[in-house]
C-alpha cells in the first residue's frame, strides 16, 4: 500500500550542483505534479504532467526541468542548484484534473549551501 | 494578495472544544473547495471536498462555504490530539478546461490534552 514514494527524503546540495527527485506512484493515476512547500507560502506547483511522456509549466517552473518517461514516475530535476529553492518538495498524483483529491508522498527536503 | 488567505495561527484549544478553521479567497472563479491536513513531516491528505455553498458533515468535520461572502470555513466536533496538524484550504478554478488549484499558506491547530 504504498501510494507515492519520493527519493530521497532529505539531501543537502551546494550552489551549483545538480540533481533529480524521483516520484514514483503505484495507483495507476495519469496526473503528476511536483510542488514547492515554503513557510507562509503555502503549495506551489512547479511542473505536473498529465499522462506518459507528457508534461507541463505550472507557478514556479524556473530553475527545474522534469520528466515523465513512464506512467508511474515523475522526475523534478535541478540543473544548478540555487540557495532559493531550499525547500520541502512534495509530489502528488491524482486521477484527473478535475478531481480535487491529490495523493500527496511524504515530502523531500533539500537545502542548497 | 494571494487569492487564497488562511491565519497562520498557531491556534491552540483544550482536548473537547470545538475548533473552527478559517480561509478567504478573492476569485469568484473559484468553484470547488478543499480542506487538507497535513501532519508534521508528512504530505498533506484530503479531509474535505465541496462543491456548493453550504454544509457538508463528515463524522466529526463539517466544511462550510458561503460564495457570497467568499469564505470556507472547517468545524471540528470535540477536537482530538490526535487533530493537532496543520489544516491547508484549497480552491480550484476551470479556465478554459484547464484546472487550477490555489492552496492557502495554512493554519497551524494544536489541541492540548
Amino acid at each position: 500500500n504504498a501510494g507515492v514514494t519520493q527519493t530521497p527524503k532529505f539531501r543537502v546540495l551546494k550552489t551549483g550542483q545538480s540533481m533529480t527527485l524521483l516520484c514514483a506512484q503505484d495507483m495507476n493515476h495519469e496526473y503528476m505534479y511536483w510542488y514547492r512547500q515554503d513557510p507562509g507560502m503555502g503549495l506551489r506547483l512547479i511542473h505536473y504532467s498529465v499522462g506518459e511522456g507528457t508534461t507541463a509549466k505550472g507557478e514556479v517552473p524556473d530553475g527545474y526541468n522534469v520528466s515523465r518517461l513512464k506512467k508511474q514516475n515523475f522526475l523534478l530535476g535541478l540543473e544548478s542548484a540555487a540557495p532559493s529553492q531550499t525547500s520541502v518538495y512534495f509530489c502528488a498524483s491524482s486521477s484527473g484534473l478535475a478531481s480535487g483529491e491529490l495523493f500527496f508522498g511524504e515530502g523531500s527536503r533539500l537545502t542548497v549551501l | 494578495q494571494k487569492e487564497v488567505e488562511q491565519d497562520p495561527g498557531p491556534l491552540s484549544v483544550p482536548e473537547g472544544a470545538i475548533v473552527s478553521l478559517n480561509c478567504t479567497y478573492s476569485n469568484s472563479a473559484f468553484q470547488y473547495f478543499m480542506w487538507y491536513r497535513q501532519y508534521s513531516r508528512k504530505g498533506p491528505e484530503l479531509l474535505m471536498y465541496t462543491y456548493s455553498s453550504g454544509n457538508k458533515e463528515d463524522g466529526r468535520f463539517t466544511a462550510q462555504v458561503d460564495k457570497s461572502s467568499k469564505y470556507i470555513s472547517l468545524f471540528i466536533r470535540d477536537s482530538q490530539p490526535s487533530d493537532s496538524a496543520t489544516y491547508l484550504c484549497a480552491s480550484m478554478r476551470v479556465m478554459d478546461s484547464n484546472y487550477q488549484l490555489i492552496w492557502g499558506a495554512g493554519t497551524k491547530l494544536i489541541i492540548k490534552p
